[in-house]
This record gives structure tokens, C-alpha cells and sequence, in this order.
């Protein structure tokens, strides 16, 4: 069965202050993973796609990458405007179902 | 642009009701998924309706149903209301189906059952 583990469950950070959340997946064969980031209040904002082991993607303090078994996002000197729940989800290419399996997020808070 | 808009925000049901809520997705979208989302369960996918068809279906029971219409608009309906169901509902809009392209989602409606 698809599943998708995301850790550390929740993380403090000082400002500038870099590290790694991760996420953990297992499917039959991996058609995308999509990392998230949701704030209070609000619905999940996107943040890249990867394909296949080895892609990287960046974005300002945000940088994904992709191997056979898990993804990391790295944030690199973060902010307080970083805070916020990131969430990652994979897709299986198995037959015609197209559904998401999401993780159960990462909270990230960035002490200024 | 404007962006998924989610209607209402905020629901206050009583138990055995039902409730239709309501997402008008991206114009230019035909792609409209619907997801529960509590804090145990994380992100639980619904269903997607692309250009009025449902094309994938989560494991909800059938309860829970919805539609699109050919404005792209989409509606969920919950019948029966149990106090499980208490949850914020998220749709998402994209130009493709089956998440082939980012989806962008609405700031969902908070339904609480009593």
C-alpha cells in the first residue's frame, strides 16, 4: 500500500539557522512528488514537482530533492515568514489512478 | 487572476443533516479535487471531477458525493452528518486532471458537526 512518512513532526529553527525535513515514500512506482507548504488558516500552496531520483528543484531558501526511497527539502537560512506546515505527497504510476497520498506534514517554526 | 474560492468558510451542522458545500475552481480550470483534512488523518483525497466527470474516487463512503458543472464549478454534498465528519474541506483546481499539473487550492470550508 502507498505511504508517505514525513519527519521531524515538528521542528524549531533560529533564524538563519539550516536544515532538512524529510519525507519517506513507498509505491509501487513513482509517477511525482509535490512538497507543499500550508499556513493557519489557509490551503496548501505549492511548491515544486520532482520526477525522478536525482532531480533537484529550488525556490528562494527552498531547495527539493529526490532519491528512490525519500525527498528532502533543505532550507537554507531561513526566516520567520518560513514558518508554516510543509507537506509532501506522491503520486503512484500504477494503472489509471492519479490520486495524491499525502504526508502528515512537517510544522516548521523560525524563531527571529 | 482570482484565485479557488470556497463557500462558506465556516458550517455548523447538527448530526444526521447534510451539507453541500461549494468550490468555484481557477477560470480556465477544468480540474476540481476535493479533500478532508484533520489533524490525525492529514490530507484524505475525496474525489476529482475533470470537465463534469468524476475521474478518481478516495475511499469515502457514499455519503459523500459531488459533481462539477459545466461552468467548472463543483459542489460536495455529506448526507447523514456524523461527528467524525467534523473536518476543514480543501478543493483544488489545475488545468489537467490526476495531478499532472500544480493544483492550487481554495482556503477550504470548516465544517463542524454537533
Amino acid at each position: 500500500e502507498d505511504q508517505v512518512t514525513q519527519s521531524p513532526e515538528a521542528l524549531r529553527l533560529q533564524e538563519g539557522e539550516s536544515s532538512s525535513l524529510n519525507c519517506s515514500y513507498t509505491v509501487s512506482g513513482l509517477r511525482g512528488l509535490f512538497w507543499y507548504r500550508q499556513d493557519p488558516g489557509k490551503g496548501p500552496e505549492f511548491l515544486f514537482t520532482l520526477y525522478s531520483a536525482g532531480e533537484e528543484k529550488e525556490k528562494e531558501r527552498l531547495k527539493a530533492t529526490l532519491t528512490k526511497k525519500e525527498s528532502f527539502l533543505h532550507i537554507t537560512a531561513p526566516k520567520p515568514e518560513d514558518s508554516a506546515t510543509y507537506l509532501c505527497a506522491v503520486q503512484d504510476n500504477a494503472g489509471n489512478n492519479r490520486k495524491l497520498i499525502w504526508g502528515l506534514g512537517t510544522s516548521l517554526a523560525v524563531n527571529p | 487572476k482570482a484565485g479557488v474560492t470556497q463557500t462558506p468558510r465556516y458550517l455548523i451542522k447538527t448530526r444526521g443533516q447534510q451539507v453541500t458545500l461549494s468550490c468555484s475552481p481557477i477560470s480556465g480550470h477544468r480540474s476540481v479535487s476535493w479533500y478532508q483534512q484533520t489533524p490525525g488523518q492529514g490530507l484524505q483525497f475525496l474525489f476529482e471531477y475533470f470537465s463534469e466527470t468524476q475521474r478518481n474516487k478516495g475511499n469515502f463512503p457514499g455519503r459523500f458525493s459531488g459533481r462539477q458543472f459545466s461552468n467548472s464549478r463543483s459542489e460536495m454534498n455529506v448526507s447523514t452528518l456524523e461527528l467524525g465528519d467534523s473536518a476543514l474541506y480543501l478543493c483544488a483546481s489545475s488545468s489537467e486532471w490526476g495531478a499532472s499539473a500544480e493544483a492550487f487550492f481554495g482556503q477550504g470550508t470548516r465544517l463542524t458537526v454537533v
